[in-house]
């Protein structure tokens, strides 16, 4: 199947901004998702964005889409250590109904 | 609503045996998925069903796992036998319908951790 590709690990400090990067190869994505998961929890919905958008901000959380290079950014302001969790990034292309994920990327925030 | 619910929450068996994991979606919601995750594979969607008909089961790993959602509230997912290497957090998930081609992504259950020894 289609690809989508994250580093697995990233460490911030308390009150910097954390950047979590996402790639994917299926040019038919129409909606690309973040999921948050915490441990021993299931996946709870961040945020989508659509394909025809590059932008998208909801409150400290701001979606970046470079569909040209097949790149999703999430960006958290202010980052506290109850950010600390995994971050999946998925898409779902136009001919399907399930969501393809990443492999996720860990979130370290201290203090 | 109660958001998608899973039975039980933690399952230790030994190999052999048949488990059997329970699913139910949020009210209204006509998608209902099978994840399944290990740090090796990730999530890995194992099969989805469309107002309680399987469409996809191409991740179903082998006839050893079967699946059925026989109402609008409830699926199952059955291992027979069980084997150590189907030991991981199996998460069911529910989604509407988008209106006009919008996907609203998927609300997921809390997983059952599934221990096979």
């Amino acid at each position: 199947g289609e690809d989508v590709e994250q580093s697995l690990f990233l460490s911030v400090r308390e009150g910097d901004s954390s950047v979590i990067n996402c790639t994917y190869t299926d040019s038919s994505s129409t909606y690309l998702y973040w999921y948050k998961q915490e441990p021993g929890a299931g996946l709870q919905l961040l945020t989508y964005i659509f394909s025809n958008m590059d932008m998208k901000q909801d409150q400290r959380l701001t979606v970046l889409l470079n569909k040209k290079d097949k790149h999703l950014s999430l960006r958290i302001a202010d980052t506290q250590t109850g950010d600390s969790a995994i971050y999946f990034c998925a898409e779902i292309s136009n001919s399907g109904y399930a969501l393809n994920f990443g492999k996720g990327t860990s979130l370290l925030v201290t203090p | 609503d109660a958001g998608v619910i899973q039975s039980p929450r933690h399952e230790v068996t030994e190999m052999g045996q048949e488990v059997t994991l329970r699913c139910k979606p949020i009210s209204g919601h006509d998608y209902l998925f099978w994840y399944r995750q290990t740090m090796m594979r990730g999530l890995e969607l194992l099969i989805y069903f469309n107002n309680n008909v399987p469409i996809d089961d191409s991740g179903m790993p082998e006839d050893r796992f079967s699946a059925k959602m026989p109402n609008a509230s409830f699926s199952t997912l059955k291992i027979q036998p069980s084997e150590p290497r189907d030991s991981a957090v199996y998460f069911c998930a529910s989604s509407p319908t988008g209106t006009g081609g919008r996907h609203y992504g998927y609300t997921f259950g809390s997983g059952t951790r599934l221990t096979v020894v």
